[in-house]
């Protein structure tokens, strides 16, 4: 059964305080893994998609990185408005994606 | 590009009644998933469809829920005599192909009185 889990569950930064989200992962046949971001009372926005390790996609302040067992979010020089809860996934061959619980980030000013 | 699109927003049910939640996906996109999200927790997986078929109901309670995706019109999650236990967000994504992003809907509210 593909596992997500991510850490830490949450976290307090003040704001320029760079830090890195982690996303681990088990599933047989990754086919992409996707970070999405969540505000409160909002459905998640998808952010990035990851295929292969080694691969790494920039958004703003926010990078993602993969390798074959993990990935990272990596947050430089945060905002208040990146304050949100950041959800992985991955998907596999039988076509749905699996979600993490995800880390609420809470960037203070 | 209208995004995907859930209504009821909110929907209030009393215990035993049957509540309907609706999607329509993106334009374009013919893959649905519906998740349920309880406060403070995170997403699970309920269903995966394409046009006319279920493809994985592995997140589905066996009974009092069915999804259907018909070839006209949305996506309809049902919940037969719903209980307490049921109240939770539920939301609806698109995707153009499987495995792919997906697009969420503003979630659904259900409360069970």
């Amino acid at each position: 059964e593909d596992q997500v889990t991510q850490s830490p569950e949450a976290l307090r930064l003040q704001e320029g305080e760079s830090s890195s989200l982690n996303c681990s992962y088990t599933v047989s046949g990754l086919r992409g893994l996707f970070w999405y971001r969540q505000d409160p009372g909002k459905g998640p926005e998808f952010l990035f998609t990851l295929y292969s390790a080694g691969e790494e996609k920039e958004k703003e302040r926010l990078k993602a990185t993969l390798t074959k067992k993990e990935s990272f979010l990596h947050i430089t020089a945060p905002k208040p408005e990146d304050s949100a809860t950041y959800l992985c996934a991955v998907g596999a061959n039988a076509g749905k994606s699996t979600f993490g619980d995800g880390t609420t980030l809470t960037v203070k000013p | 590009n209208a995004g995907v699109m859930q209504n009821p927003r909110h929907l209030v049910r009393r215990r035993g009644q049957e509540a309907r939640l609706r999607c329509s996906p993106m334009k374009g996109h013919s893959h649905v998933y519906w998740y349920r999200q309880l406060p403070e927790e995170g997403l699970k997986f309920m269903v995966y469809l394409q046009k006319e078929n279920i493809i994985d109901e592995s997140g589905m309670p066996k009974e009092r829920f069915s999804a259907e995706f018909p070839k006209e019109g949305p996506s309809i999650l049902r919940i037969q005599q719903v209980v307490r236990g049921d109240s939770a967000a539920y939301f609806c994504a698109s995707s153009p192909e499987g495995i792919r992003e997906q697009y969420f809907g503003p979630g659904t509210r259900l409360t069970v009185t």
